[in-house]
């Protein structure tokens, strides 16, 4: 009930190409999907959020698409970058906020120049 | 944003001791967290950490194993106790800053119990 399920597992995306990273959640009480990037040696760092009154959010090249009715939120980065690669995390949450994420397994991106 | 510092970012330990990790936010904040990050794994919380009162704790995480001190509003620690190489992860402090949505973290602490 608790789970968030992330995949792939592990993504290798060549230099401008579009990177999806897929997410799906069981409970309907989470009212907050964040998605983190995290770069070795360093902690997760907030890339974007969405709401679930809202289908889509869009932060430069990175987008969250969520489908309520699914249950399943996912995150587009376009125009793929070396800088790019690093492991991102979806995460959900009750209350909206930092309180109690739940964390997806992650997806480690690799860009090839 | 938070400039959160924690203390050591990693360590070497043997067996059988303990570890305290320190988390430092320069600014004060209701809630602290606590998150274990196993090698290649996703992130799990372990406690919720209120100044005034005791940690919450996840299941699956007890106080005696992992108990953890919240003396003020912008400092926090973590004791990794009777360690074990199970317990060789990243350890990671986190806070909920008042008129943020998100969750900031700490850089981490890895630790290799052998």
């Amino acid at each position: 009930q608790q789970q968030v399920k992330q995949s792939p597992q592990s993504l290798i995306v060549q230099k401008g190409g579009i990177s999806i990273i897929n997410c799906a959640y069981e409970n309907t009480a989470f009212d907050y999907f964040p998605w983190y990037q995290q770069f070795p040696g360093k902690g997760p760092a907030l890339l974007i959020a969405i709401r679930p009154d809202v289908s889509e959010k869009k932060e430069g090249r990175f987008t969250i698409s969520f489908n309520k009715s699914a249950k399943q939120f996912s995150l587009h980065i376009m125009d793929s970058q070396p800088g790019d690669s690093a492991t991102y995390f979806c995460a959900a949450s009750i209350r909206g906020g930092a309180q109690k994420l739940v964390f997806g397994q992650g997806t480690r991106l690799t860009i090839n120049p | 944003s938070a400039v959160i510092s924690q203390k050591p970012s990693r360590d070497i330990c043997q067996r059988g001791t303990s570890l305290t990790i320190q988390c430092q936010v320069d600014s004060q904040v209701t809630m602290m967290f606590w998150y274990r990050q196993q090698p290649g794994q996703s992130l799990t919380l372990i406690a919720t950490a209120n100044q005034g009162s005791e940690a919450t704790y996840e299941s699956g995480f007890v106080i005696d194993k992992f108990p953890i001190s919240r003396p003020n509003l912008t400092f926090s620690t973590l004791t990794v106790s009777n360690m074990s190489p199970e317990d060789s992860s990243i350890y990671l402090c986190s806070v909920d800053l008042r008129g943020f949505p998100e969750a900031f973290f700490g850089q981490g602490t890895r630790l290799t119990v052998v």
